[in-house]
């Protein structure tokens, strides 16, 4: 069983719906909740990370994390074609001492016009 | 404000051969990371690497690969004798120091294996 499962999609919406992509994960040490975007060619960048459970706001987007159901969440209202992209959740324990990050393996998004 | 920056971007070899494959860290940052990227997997861990030293390579396969980060110059993965299966996209990213600190990623560098 991998350490942290996500629907690979693609995921298919129109402009403007609201997007919700998932992982799961099997371990309860992880602690930080992060998740990346990576467009095509490109190397993955941070969009929003979280401690420990909560719900975490920035602009159209909102990070969730439910840690007692082991799922994570990332939501994109209003969306738009500039975010089609693969989204990634990485995942990290505490105390490693440095940032020894597990990914999930991406959600590949299509936001059509 | 450079980024991480990687080189090259595109890499092909032929089994039997070596691969090295280069990263700059971002300005001010002295802590590297390498990551493996294989088709419809995610992306997986491979060494964290301080300037002259190598923190953490769980992740490193135990044989042919090996990785470097001198005090001058770039960060160093190298694969010797290359197979097929090393085909794949090769991430570097950076951080200001250790902890939680963000990682900043480069574009990476696509290895081939003929």
């Amino acid at each position: 069983q991998k350490e942290v499962e996500q629907d690979p999609g693609p995921l298919s919406v129109p402009e403007g719906a609201i997007v919700s992509l998932n992982c799961t994960y099997s371990n309860s040490a992880f602690q930080y909740f992060m998740w990346y975007r990576q467009y095509s060619r490109k190397g993955p960048e941070l969009l929003m990370y979280t401690y420990s459970s909560g719900n975490k706001e920035d602009g159209r987007f909102t990070a969730q994390v439910d840690k007692s159901s082991k799922y994570i969440s990332l939501f994109i209202r209003d969306s738009q074609p500039s975010d089609s992209a693969t989204y990634l959740c990485a995942l990290d324990r505490e105390n490693t001492g440095f940032q020894k990050l597990v990914f999930g393996t991406g959600t590949r998004l299509l936001v059509s016009p | 404000n450079a980024g991480v920056m990687q080189n090259p971007r595109h890499l092909v070899r032929r089994r039997g051969q070596e691969a090295r494959l280069r990263c700059s860290p971002m300005k001010g940052h002295s802590h590297v990371y390498w990551y493996r990227q294989l088709p419809e997997e995610g992306l997986k861990f491979m060494v964290y690497l301080q300037k002259e030293n190598i923190i953490d390579e769980s992740g490193m396969p135990k044989e042919r690969f090996s990785a470097e980060f001198p005090k001058e110059g770039p960060s160093i993965l190298r694969i010797q004798q290359v197979v097929r299966g090393d085909s794949a996209a090769y991430f570097c990213a950076s951080a200001r120091g250790h902890s939680q600190e963000t990682q900043y990623f480069g574009p990476g560098t696509r290895l081939l294996v003929l």
